[in-house]
């Protein structure tokens, strides 16, 4: 079975400093990786998502993660965050890349100030 | 985009009625729509997956009976939560999965936060 650990539930910062959300997950089988955001009243989004290839996937707006296989980890980061990224953070696995059996981390409020 | 618009986004009800959470895919058909629970502070946990014309399969110690999925178009899943109970308070979440083209994609709604008193 896989799990995921979120390991800070609150992230302060403030504007222009770099930040790094932590995930860590275990699993016995090869997994996808994924991080979505969820701004206040929306959705869940996808942020960016690691299949293959090269261990560091990068985002749009700037966000980017790298798979260590070595240490199970898929931490997310950004160089210098906006008061816009103000959200809730969640890492995700699956063992396939087509399916929606997501399994998710506790999610990570990253608190944006000015 | 893809949009997934789930109803109601808050819903307050008495112990003993029954709720009712619709999942729309509003641009796209889901063949495949997935409901997700989550506790305050916890993660989100995978309840069950509807599939369009079938029964839903649940996920363990989810009970059937007591969340009642479905799915009975292609752009529509509903989760009736039965004789709901003060424990079943919770932000359900769902999601459709949009098979078209190369990579299939996974979109949310929003969620409804339900309250029984």
């Amino acid at each position: 079975a896989q799990s995921v650990t979120q390991l800070d539930s609150q992230v302060p910062v403030f504007e222009e400093a770099p930040v790094e959300l932590r995930c860590n997950y275990s699993s016995s089988v090869s997994v996808y990786l994924f991080w979505y955001v969820q701004y206040p009243n929306q959705g869940l989004q996808l942020l960016l998502k690691y299949l293959s290839g090269s261990t560091l996937v990068e985002s749009i707006n700037g966000f980017e993660a790298e798979f260590n296989k070595s240490q199970t980890s898929f931490h997310l980061r950004k160089p210098s965050v906006h008061i816009s990224d103000t959200a809730e953070y969640f890492c995700a696995v699956t063992r396939s890349s087509n399916t929606g059996k997501l399994i998710f981390g506790q999610g990570t409020t990253l608190q944006v100030k000015p | 985009g893809a949009v997934v618009s789930q109803h109601p986004s808050r819903v307050i009800c008495k112990s003993g009625t029954s709720v009712k959470i619709e999942c729309r895919s509003l641009d796209f058909q889901a063949t495949t729509m997935f409901w997700y629970r989550q506790f305050p502070k916890k993660s989100l946990m995978l309840m069950a997956t509807s599939n369009e014309g079938s029964k839903a399969t649940y996920e363990q110690g989810v009970e059937k009976d007591k969340f009642l999925i479905n799915h009975a178009s292609l752009t529509l899943s509903t989760l009736t939560v039965t004789s709901a109970h003060p424990e079943d308070s919770s932000f359900y979440i769902c999601s459709a999965r949009d098979s078209r083209g190369r990579n299939e994609k996974l979109f949310f709604g929003s969620g409804t936060q339900l309250s029984v008193l």
